[in-house]
């Protein structure tokens, strides 16, 4: 059972360009989510959807989009990237809608910019 | 004021130690507690997760949570080598799909 798929494991970026971050789960989870992970800041949630064509943002969704048009599948766009998006990106699911479920993690996407 | 607070460490014990890590929180509408695990350059892995307040236990590790202080602990009986690593807590509101992390606390046991 893979759990939750993320690609690719590392990416170096140059600031302006554009990229999609992968993200599958095959648990047939509802609810999926992308956090981003910042030494001393923990884990801040990006966007989230709680189902195939239902997205909404969370704490820091500037500069970062996302659709879902399945439920298996739940990418994240950076449209141009920016120095300040170096980080560790990570993409969780959660079974239901996500009500007090508690969220399965991928190993994550290590992201720079330059 | 974050709503979650975590002693980011790093904490350091011998192995063997009752290691104790804990976390504060503001909201009182928080229904739902978590600890997390992250091994250096993997994901977050659920340990503990737990509704109520009082002690739930799994082996080595007891989460205890008192909602009434706003306050839940991790403790990790008899620590290992292997129990080196960053311990994150985790909260989530009664009617609400989204976790709110603490910074995450990190553990080194030496042997």
């Amino acid at each position: 059972n893979a759990g939750v798929t993320q690609t690719p494991k590392f990416q170096v970026l140059k600031t302006g360009q554009s990229m999609t971050l992968q993200c599958a789960q095959d648990m047939n989870h509802e609810y999926m989510s992308w956090y981003r992970q910042d030494p001393g800041m923990g884990l801040r949630l990006i966007h989230y959807s709680v189902g195939a064509g239902i997205t909404d943002q969370g704490e820091v969704p500037n500069g970062y989009n996302v659709s879902r048009s399945t439920t298996e599948d739940f990418p994240l766009r950076l449209l141009s990237a920016a120095p300040s998006q170096t980080s560790v990106y990570f993409c969780a699911s959660a079974s239901g809608r996500g009500f007090g479920q508690p969220q399965h993690f991928g190993d994550g996407t290590r992201l720079s910019i330059l | 004021q974050k709503e979650v607070e975590q002693d980011p460490g790093p904490l350091s014990v011998p192995e063997g130690a009752i290691v104790s890590l804990n976390c504060t929180y503001s909201n009182s509408a928080f229904q739902y507690f978590m600890w997390y695990r992250q091994y250096s350059r993997k994901g977050p892995e659920l340990l503990m997760y737990t509704y109520s307040s009082g002690n739930k236990e799994d082996g080595r590790f007891t989460a205890q949570v008192d909602k009434s202080s706003k306050y839940i602990s991790l403790f990790i009986r008899d620590s290992q080598p292997s129990d080196s690593a960053t311990y994150l807590c985790a909260i989530h509101m009664e009617y609400g799909n989204k976790l709110v992390f603490g910074a995450g606390t990190i553990l080194r046991v030496k042997s």
